[in-house]
C-alpha cells in the first residue's frame, strides 16, 4: 500500500517568508509525528498527535513552529518568519492504532528539505 | 529528561559482524527501538525490545539490559548495503507516545 509522502521534496525560501509543509500519513494510523533532522544529527521530536487528543507539542522549538491535523488524517507543519537556523529535513512519520504492530515502529515518510537563504 | 548516547562511527569488512551500543537515560523508560537511514533515505524501523534478552530477525539481533539502561543493535553477515547510520530511539511512559532518539551511528562496510 501507499507510505507516508510529504509534499514538497525540496523547499528553498527567503529569510522572513513563511513555509507550510504537508504530510499525508499512511491510511489508518491514528498517530502523526513531526520531527527535524539537521545534515549528520539524529532526528529531533517536534510534535505529536494520537487520535483526537490534544497534540503533544512539547518539541516545538520556537512560537513560530505550528501544525495541525485535519481530519485525523493530513497534517501540516508551518514555519512563520523563517530564520536560516530552521533549514533541516522536516521528517513526518505514522504509527499504527496501539496494540497493531511494534509498540515503536513508526513509519517515515521522505522529508522535506528546507532552505533557508 | 532524557538522554542516548550511541558511538558515532563504525567501520566493518563485508561478511563481519558488528555490534552497536546505546546507553540511555531516561525516567519512564518504557521500551527501546532501532532504526536504519540510508543517506538521504527515510528511516526505518528494525526492532524494539521492551523486555531484557535478545530479539533475533533475520541478520539483525537486538538486545536490551534494562537494569544496565543499555542495548545493542548486532548485525551478522554483514553486506555493503548495511552502510548507513543506525538510531536507538528510547520510549518513556511519562513522555507519551513519542520517540526520543540518539544521534545516531554511521556504519561504513569495507570490501
Amino acid at each position: 500500500g501507499a507510505g507516508v509522502s510529504q509534499s514538497p521534496s525540496n523547499k528553498v525560501t527567503e529569510k522572513g517568508k513563511d513555509v507550510e509543509l504537508r504530510c499525508d500519513p499512511i491510511s489508518g494510523h491514528t498517530a502523526l509525528y513531526w520531527y527535524r533532522q539537521s545534515l549528520g544529527q539524529g532526528l529531533e521530536f517536534l510534535i505529536y498527535f494520537q487520535g483526537n487528543s490534544a497534540p503533544d507539542k512539547s518539541g516545538l522549538p520556537s512560537d513560530r513552529f505550528s501544525a495541525e491535523r485535519t481530519g485525523g488524517s493530513v497534517s501540516t507543519l508551518t514555519i512563520q518568519r523563517t530564520q536560516q537556523e530552521d533549514s533541516a529535513v522536516y521528517l513526518c512519520a505514522s504509527k499504527r492504532r496501539p496494540g497493531q504492530g511494534a509498540y515503536n515502529e513508526q513509519f517515515f515518510g521522505p522529508g522535506t528539505r528546507l532552505t533557508v537563504l | 529528561g532524557q538522554s542516548l548516547e550511541q558511538p558515532s562511527e563504525v567501520t566493518a569488512v563485508e561478511g563481519a559482524i558488528v555490534q552497536i551500543n546505546c546507553t540511555y537515560q531516561t525516567s519512564g523508560f518504557y521500551g527501546l527501538s532501532w532504526y536504519q537511514q540510508h543517506d538521504g533515505g527515510a528511516p526505518t524501523f528494525l526492532s524494539y525490545n521492551a523486555l531484557d534478552g535478545l530479539e533475533e530477525t533475520g541478520r539483525f539481533s537486538s538486545f536490551l539490559s534494562r537494569s544496565d539502561s543499555y542495548g545493542y543493535l548486532l548485525l551478522q553477515e554483514l553486506q555493503m548495503k548495511d552502510s548507513a547510520s543506525y538510531f536507538c530511539a528510547v520510549s518513556d511512559y511519562n513522555q507519551g507516545g513519542k520517540l526520543i532518539f540518539g544521534q545516531g551511528t554511521e556504519l561504513s562496510v569495507k570490501p
